[in-house]
């Protein structure tokens, strides 16, 4: 089973700043890689898949990249809505996996 | 739109069972892969099954696997999840989530969830 590590577990950032979560793979993923943003009492949204392909409708000021076993996420500047979890999800084999998450919080 | 609405959760006895539903509308539910996804109270996201469009493949995680059984009517565009010999550690909220692409492993569209309680 392929394991997924985030890091930092947790974050505080003001609005405006760049913010970089990064994921790591227990093997290779190629480019199966995949980031959702969790808020409070809602369900996961689906940011980017493929590594770095933005999913439709998400804003431009998140990006991703890496491929085989690093990856981050990047906010190039923090927006008051983007303060939530967000998650890492390893799509290159069964059993799926999602990273422990990161928090990003209001400095 | 697509919308996934998750029903059937509910607080059940250890060792008990439980099925969930998932109805789906707004996609042609039988050209996408279906999963279901948990949530531990203030833990994180951690997969649980999948089944392909046609029902015919399925997949499960390792904490589920004989206990938990995957299956969807393309009829009635409803996906379930039959859940037996529960544990305390099975606690969580449950989502239904929609593959992005016909054999896509990841998840575009996720329902509002359902609560599961496993406690005597």
């Amino acid at each position: 089973d392929i394991q997924m590590t985030q890091s930092p577990s947790s974050l505080s950032a003001s609005v405006g700043d760049r913010v970089t979560v990064t994921c790591r793979a227990g093997q290779s993923i190629t480019t199966n890689l995949n980031w959702y943003q969790q808020k409070p009492g809602k369900a996961p949204k689906l940011l980017i898949y493929a590594a770095s392909t933005l999913q439709s409708g998400v804003p431009s000021r998140f990006s991703g990249s890496g491929s085989g076993t690093d990856f981050a996420l990047t906010i190039s500047s923090l927006q008051p809505e983007d303060f939530a979890t967000y998650y890492c999800q390893q799509s290159y084999s069964a059993p799926l996996a999602f990273g422990g998450g990161t928090k990003v919080e209001i400095k | 739109e697509v919308q996934l609405l998750e029903s059937g959760g509910g607080l059940v006895q250890p060792g008990g069972s439980l099925r969930l539903s998932c109805a789906a509308s707004g996609f042609t539910f039988n050209k996408y892969a279906m999963n279901w996804v948990r949530q531990a109270p203030g833990k994180g996201l951690e997969w649980v099954s999948r089944i392909s469009g046609g029902g015919a493949g399925t997949n499960y995680a390792d904490s589920v696997k004989g206990r938990f059984t995957i299956s969807r009517d393309n009829s009635k565009n409803t996906m379930s999840l039959q859940m037996n010999s529960l544990r305390a550690d099975d606690t969580a909220v449950y989502y239904c989530a929609k593959a992005r692409d016909y054999d896509a492993w990841h998840f575009d569209s996720w329902g509002q969830g359902t609560l599961v309680t496993v406690s005597s």
